[in-house]
């Protein structure tokens, strides 16, 4: 129940190209859903986050896809770089008072290839 | 600026010897968190913390221990009785009120040797 699965655990995608790293949950009192990126030897930072208000958020090149009634997730990134290639976690969190563990997916290493 | 400082960046310990790794932020967050990696793996929870001088153990807490006196700090302590301390570790926080993601630190990569 508290488990997000993340598929693929890696990904290689040519430069120009749409990375697409998918996230599923059991959870439905799940409320927040951050995506982390993580070049090597750093820590994570987000990159973008979605609430389940809404189906889609875009920043830049990166999106956010949410499907509440198939509790899915995904981050598409759109013309991706070189730049891009790195760690991408997903992860869920429920609401309610006070501060929440995010419950993390098990990573995808995304690796653009010029 | 705000942000979450780890210390060292990398230590390296004999088999046998505790280590105490520094977390502090500046980001007047309640809750603070540690976390594992493993080479090609995922976040591994070790312990956290949503207040001052209360902590709960994680996924993985056998063989670390934790303080949280004030709230900027969180140490975490590898003991000897972590059989397999070599890893990288990263410290987290987050606010008590939403939106609820974390900040993490740079991390510490600690190796037996």
């Amino acid at each position: 129940q508290q488990q997000v699965k993340q598929s693929p655990q890696s990904l290689i995608v040519q430069k120009g190209g749409i990375s697409i790293i998918n996230c599923a949950y059991e959870n439905t009192a799940f409320d927040y859903f951050p995506w982390y990126q993580q070049f090597p030897g750093k820590g994570p930072a987000l990159l973008i986050a979605i609430r389940p208000d809404v189906s889609e958020k875009k920043e830049g090149r990166f999106t956010i896809s949410f499907n509440k009634s198939a509790k899915q997730f995904s981050l598409h990134i759109m013309d991706s770089q070189p730049g891009d290639s790195a760690t991408y976690f997903c992860a869920a969190t429920p609401g309610g008072q006070g501060a929440q563990k995010l419950v993390f997916g098990q990573g995808t290493r995304l690796t653009i290839n010029p | 600026d705000g942000g979450i400082t780890q210390s060292p960046k990398y230590l390296f310990r004999k088999e046998g010897q505790n280590v105490t790794l520094s977390c502090e932020q500046n980001l007047n967050h309640d809750a603070m968190y540690w976390y594992r990696q493993d080479p090609g793996q995922g976040l591994r929870l070790i312990y956290y913390s949503q207040i001052v001088n209360d902590f709960q153990k994680g996924d993985i807490a056998e063989g670390y221990s934790v303080s949280r006196e004030k709230k900027e700090s969180f140490p975490l302590t590898v003991t000897s009785a972590q059989k397999n301390p070599t890893a990288f570790y990263l410290c987290a926080s987050s606010a008590r009120t939403g939106p609820y993601g974390y900040t993490f630190g740079s991390g510490t990569r600690l190796t037996v040797v």
